[in-house]
């Protein structure tokens, strides 16, 4: 049971290119969440989904955009990478139940944009 | 104002002691507490999970939680050098307000041996 997948791991960009942050789960939750974490600011999020088809804003969203096709799987893009965009991102997901705040994450990835 | 507070730390202790970790908010309408543990360069994992006021306790570790003072608590027994991580506190005043899942910035905490 791999619980989230997120790939890559690792990446650098240079300003200006485009990548797409992909995040996979096996648990069949129908919740998912892109967060990125900078050093003294903690978690923000930046785009959730409550479920396939669906997406919405979250606090730091402007740059990013995400797709949800399929419930296991949610895609961050970056249209045009800028220096400030560089952080760790995660991917979470939390299950349709009473434990929806419950969030599973991912092991992160970690974005260089020079 | 941030929603939640959290000593970023870094707090050094022995082997053996224990230690306490807090946060403090705001809003006085948040009923779900949770802590996470990070670990350097993974993921944060859920440690502990609360409802409303009181102590939660799971072997080592006690949740306290005391919505007078709007001030939570983690407690732990016995550190072992495998605690050492980052501590992350949240909380959230309802499990489907998908974007208002609140964080502090986390405690990292180094165990001795």
């Amino acid at each position: 049971n791999a619980g989230v997948t997120q790939t890559p791991k690792f990446r650098v960009l240079k300003t200006g290119q485009s990548m797409t942050l992909l995040c996979a789960q096996d648990m069949n939750h129908e919740y998912m969440y892109w967060y990125r974490q900078d050093p003294g600011m903690g978690l923000r999020l930046i785009h959730y989904s409550v479920g396939e088809g669906t997406t919405a804003k979250g606090e730091v969203p402007d740059g990013y955009n995400v797709s949800r096709l399929k419930k296991q799987n949610f895609l961050l893009g970056l249209e045009s990478a800028a220096p400030s965009q560089t952080s760790v991102y995660f991917c979470a997901s939390s299950p349709r139940t009473a434990w929806a705040n419950v969030l599973t994450f991912g092991a992160g990835s970690r974005l260089t944009v020079l | 104002q941030k929603e939640v507070e959290q000593d970023p730390g870094p707090l050094s202790v022995p082997e053996g002691a224990i230690v306490s970790l807090n946060c403090t908010y705001s809003n006085s309408a948040f009923q779900y507490f949770m802590w996470y543990r990070q670990y350097s360069r993974k993921g944060p994992e859920l440690l502990m999970y609360t409802y409303s006021s009181g102590n939660k306790e799971d072997g080592r570790f006690t949740a306290q939680v005391d919505k007078s003072s709007k001030y939570i608590s983690l407690f732990i027994r016995d550190s072992q050098p495998s605690d050492s991580a980052t501590y992350l506190c949240a909380m959230s005043a309802s499990p489907y307000n998908f974007n208002k899942f609140y964080f502090g910035s986390g405690t990292k905490l180094n165990v001795k041996p």
